[in-house]
């Protein structure tokens, strides 16, 4: 099935541990995200990438580093996760300038202990 | 500064009654995009209405229509006949057409009782 495909679903770390979160789309589009969400907080963009090869910061990029592989793979590095960073993750897709609705994974649950 | 604000943290409407859900924005670039998401208990973001800054009618999908003023900076999402199955957080989002950033408001808990 076309889409956005998120890995892993759950994780738990320690702090101080380092995690990579996986999204791989086949929706053939050019821009994709990363979001996290809070409570009361909606979501905010982490790291975007419009085209192959570039990225972006976003709201908050601190703490996190990104790749944008290829054209299908978008992943966020942790490199030493905090209590802070716990959070549900999102990627998502889009067609650049696109006036239809960007596809998301179906998010990661992250839990830093 | 692009910026989306939802002033409503929440809101309760009654089955088969119409409701409103404000958003307004904030953008120096002239072309940009504003969405509705709806995100249900189970997680999932759910893409509801688009309108473009360059639109001249207000976008309306369904049971969905966005009542754009765009001298006002707002992008109200308004519910018509409303469902049980419309209980969940909606959220307004904004992509800005040079950076093609996108970019969410925090969100407005919609509680539909009969």
């Amino acid at each position: 099935n076309a889409g956005v495909t998120q890995t892993p679903k759950f994780q738990v770390l320690k702090t101080g541990q380092s995690m990579t979160l996986q999204c791989a789309q086949d929706m053939n589009h050019n821009s994709m995200y990363w979001y996290r969400q809070d409570p009361g907080m909606g979501l905010r963009l982490i790291y975007y990438s419009a085209s192959e090869g570039t990225t972006d910061k976003g709201e908050v990029p601190n703490g996190y580093n990104v790749s944008r592989l290829n054209k299908r793979e978008f992943s966020l590095r942790l490199e030493s996760a905090a209590p802070s960073q716990t959070s549900v993750y999102f990627c998502a897709t889009a067609v650049r300038g696109g006036n239809y609705g960007y596809t998301f994974g179906s998010g990661t649950r992250l839990t830093v202990v | 500064a692009q910026k989306i604000t939802q002033t409503q943290p929440g809101m309760f409407v009654q089955e088969k009654e119409a409701v409103t859900l404000d958003c307004t924005y904030d953008t120096s670039d002239p072309s940009y995009g504003l969405f509705w998401y709806k995100q249900p208990s189970s997680g999932e973001m759910i893409f509801l209405i688009y309108q473009g800054s360059y639109d001249q009618q207000n976008a309306t999908e369904g049971r969905y229509s966005l009542n754009f003023q765009k001298a006002r900076k707002s992008a109200n999402l308004v519910i018509s006949a409303s469902q049980l199955g419309d209980s969940a957080m909606y959220f307004c989002a904004m992509r800005e057409g040079m950076t093609d950033k996108l970019i969410f408001g925090t969100g407005t808990r919609l509680q539909v009782f009969p």
